[in-house]
């Protein structure tokens, strides 16, 4: 596609929901990256694949956090029992691969109420 | 992990004026990219400069590895320049974003 496409916009989630967000990056971009923006703060790593394997999930907060990129295309990241600390926005990244332009989507935002 | 600090925090200024932004990193870096994030939160690609100088418009920046700073010059400011601008860096394969400089343009 023309860019990175992420959906949906918005959710809202009651606290103790499970949610996934979903990420389609640009076509050919062999490196995926999640990141999560909280309000008034700069976006922080949350995970990286490389084509459908995850080569580093360190930025992860906890195990209920879960990225997966089955055919190294579509990406999907679940939060599993939302907190209301996991209200936040979601950014998603490619890029033709390692240490080259990555190109941001438009963000989900979540909301844990 | 590389650090990256970002000055001023915040900056205001009147239409038509010129300004810099500043990017110190803390270790070499093999990316370092500046984006511009909207009111509507998306972050738009500037600049793609792990070295040297490019020019867009009436955006220019400045990378010097050596020294680990990247600038970011603004010129003849607009409204529509308003917004948070984000430097980010890496020294592997992820990029790790400063704090951002919140720009504010009056007419």
């Amino acid at each position: 596609g023309a860019g990175v496409s992420q959906s949906p916009r918005y959710k809202v989630a009651k606290r103790g929901q499970d949610v996934a967000l979903r990420c389609d990056p640009i076509s050919g971009h062999v490196s995926l990256f999640w990141y999560q923006q909280a309000l008034g703060q700069g976006p922080e790593f949350l995970t990286y694949f490389q084509n459908e394997a995850q080569l580093d999930k360190s930025g992860l907060p906890s195990d209920r956090f879960f990225a997966e990129r089955p055919e190294g295309s579509v990406s999907t990241l679940k939060i599993q029992r939302t907190q209301q600390e996991d209200s936040a926005v979601y950014l998603c990244a490619s890029s033709r691969g390692m240490n080259t332009e990555a190109f941001f989507g438009q963000g989900t935002r979540l909301t844990v109420v | 992990g590389i650090q990256v600090e970002q000055s001023p925090p915040d900056l205001i200024l009147q239409e038509g004026a010129n300004s810099t932004l500043r990017c110190n990193f803390s270790d070499s870096v093999n990316n370092l990219q500046w984006f511009h994030q909207n009111p509507w939160g998306q972050l738009i690609n500037l600049f793609y400069i792990p070295s040297g100088t490019k020019q867009n418009g009436r955006l220019s920046a400045t990378t010097v590895a050596t020294e680990r700073y990247s600038l970011l010059y603004i010129s003849s400011s607009q409204t529509t320049d308003s917004g948070v601008y984000f430097c980010a860096a890496s020294s592997g394969s992820r990029l790790t974003f400063g704090e951002g400089t919140q720009l504010t343009v009056n007419p």
